[in-house]
């Protein structure tokens, strides 16, 4: 059964508003998250790094005011696409690691979140 | 530099066949993990196989088998005996000891014909 639980899985929302998107790790204690984005035929590319109750890290040219990622405990990271407008429109997938032995190198990722803003 | 490289933006298979999907890598880590994952259209991603740099034998995970080349630096994808449901995008990923992070390919888009 999975073990990265992210929704939701699909959203729609208005320019201007925030959306909050979770990822909680189901059977184990998620010692890093991370947040990724995708645009249609394209890669994945990482946004931040989030380490439980620390402040996350961001790759480059990632707003971390727009894309606020809270990691409060060990099995819930949030991601929160804030003042949302067209071009945020994406697919974004968090991933987790954490675990023990061998389960640990897959580095399990949730169902992924379609978000559309109109 | 691209650390990932997947040179094959589509491929054909028919149903039943054997498919190869090609991934070089860059790094300079002695230690590093090479991963394969697949995206079928719904999102997901799955979690397909993985290869450590120290490992002796190639990986092999039902009719998933890496063909780990480390002098040649690639870890291509070999998928047995095609099915259907193996149409999806195909990512090689990596991650590298001192980086810690994982680097994705481009992707291959696989498609089985019946």
């Amino acid at each position: 059964g999975a073990v990265v639980s992210q929704h939701p899985s699909w959203v729609i929302c208005k320019s201007g508003t925030s959306v909050k998107i979770e990822c909680r790790s189901l059977d184990f204690q998620a010692t890093t998250m991370f947040w990724y984005r995708q645009f249609p035929k394209q890669s994945l590319m990482l946004m931040a790094t989030s380490n439980e109750g620390s402040k996350a890290t961001y790759e480059q040219g990632v707003e971390k005011d727009k894309f606020l990622i809270n990691h409060a405990s060990l099995t819930l990271s949030t991601l929160t696409v804030t003042s949302a407008h067209p071009e945020d429109s994406s697919f974004y997938i968090c991933r987790v690691e954490g675990g023990t032995g061998d389960r640990n190198t897959e580095a399990f990722f949730g169902q992924g979140t379609r978000l559309t803003v109109v | 530099a691209q650390k990932i490289t997947q040179t094959q933006p589509g491929m054909f298979v028919q149903e039943k066949e054997a498919v190869t999907l090609d991934c070089t890598y860059d790094t300079s880590d002695q230690s590093y993990g090479l991963f394969w994952y697949k995206q079928p259209s719904s999102g997901e991603m799955i979690f397909l196989i993985y290869q450590g740099s120290y490992d002796e034998q190639n990986a092999t995970e039902g009719r998933y088998s890496l063909n780990f080349q480390k002098a040649r630096k690639s870890a291509n994808l070999v998928i047995s005996a095609s099915q259907l449901g193996d149409s999806a995008m195909y990512f090689c990923a990596m991650r590298e000891r001192s980086y810690q992070k994982v680097t994705f390919g481009i992707g291959t888009k696989l498609q089985v014909i019946p």
